[in-house]
């Protein structure tokens, strides 16, 4: 059971197009991730945030522009994305960002099947 | 650099046991979780093991060895629900989560 919902589940969106992924979590959390998740490989860190601010970008592409307008809601808005592109994006939420041991736990989304034609 | 090994793929038979392993090598660490994901699911949290030993919840245990670098996820009694991928990460020094690419677990009746 996770308190953290994503929409749409899928997106088909050519190379030209802008579209948005939106995440929200229910469990009174403060902090958010978004992750990116490619076949057989680990899931990598795109952007973190915590009590609304973003305290971490990791390289990751300007096609890529997260939002987060309160602790419960995180977008990711996408514009002219490349077919390597392509992936599960997730969605995460913890109590607070990492440091203070178990409760710092990430919840996890079920995440959006993103294709770029 | 920072690592994390854990096999790509097992296969094991209903009502049996297996051992899923994990290695690490990290700048430092802080813990070290286990996640079990479902095809086109979220990735559900399994446990957190910060010191040596071995902690149990119901079917599933999980082990560290700190001094060893790694850690192992036991899973008793499989059921063809178990089927999943296990995903372990470790914190770094930094609070840096650290994931490993995942083992796919298949379960054969």
């Amino acid at each position: 059971e996770t308190g953290v919902t994503q929409t749409p589940r899928h997106l088909v969106m050519g190379m030209t197009n802008k579209k948005s992924l939106k995440c929200e979590q229910h469990l009174g959390h403060n902090a958010m991730y978004w992750y990116k998740q490619s076949a057989k490989k680990p899931l990598e860190l795109m952007f973190v945030y915590n009590f609304k601010e973003q305290t971490e970008n990791n390289s990751v592409p300007s096609r890529f522009s997260p939002e987060c307008p309160n602790s419960s809601h995180l977008f990711l808005h996408l514009h002219t994305l490349q077919p390597e592109d392509s992936a599960l994006y997730l969605c995460a939420s913890s109590q607070n960002l990492a440091g203070g041991g178990g409760s710092d736990t990430q919840y996890f989304g079920p995440g959006t099947r993103l294709t770029v034609l | 650099g920072q690592n994390i090994d854990q096999p790509t793929e097992m296969t094991a038979t209903e009502g049996a046991i297996v051992q899923i392993n994990c290695t690490y090598q990290t700048s430092g660490f802080n813990g070290l979780f286990w996640y079990q994901q479902h095809a086109g699911e979220a990735p559900t949290f399994l446990s957190y093991n910060v010191l040596d030993g071995l902690e149990e919840k119901g079917r599933f245990s999980s082990f560290l060895s700190r001094s060893k670098g790694y850690s192992y996820l036991l899973l008793k009694e499989l059921q063809m629900k178990d089927s999943a991928s296990y995903l372990c990460a470790a914190w770094d020094s930094n609070y840096q989560l650290i994931w490993g690419a995942g083992t796919k677990l298949i379960i054969k009746p």
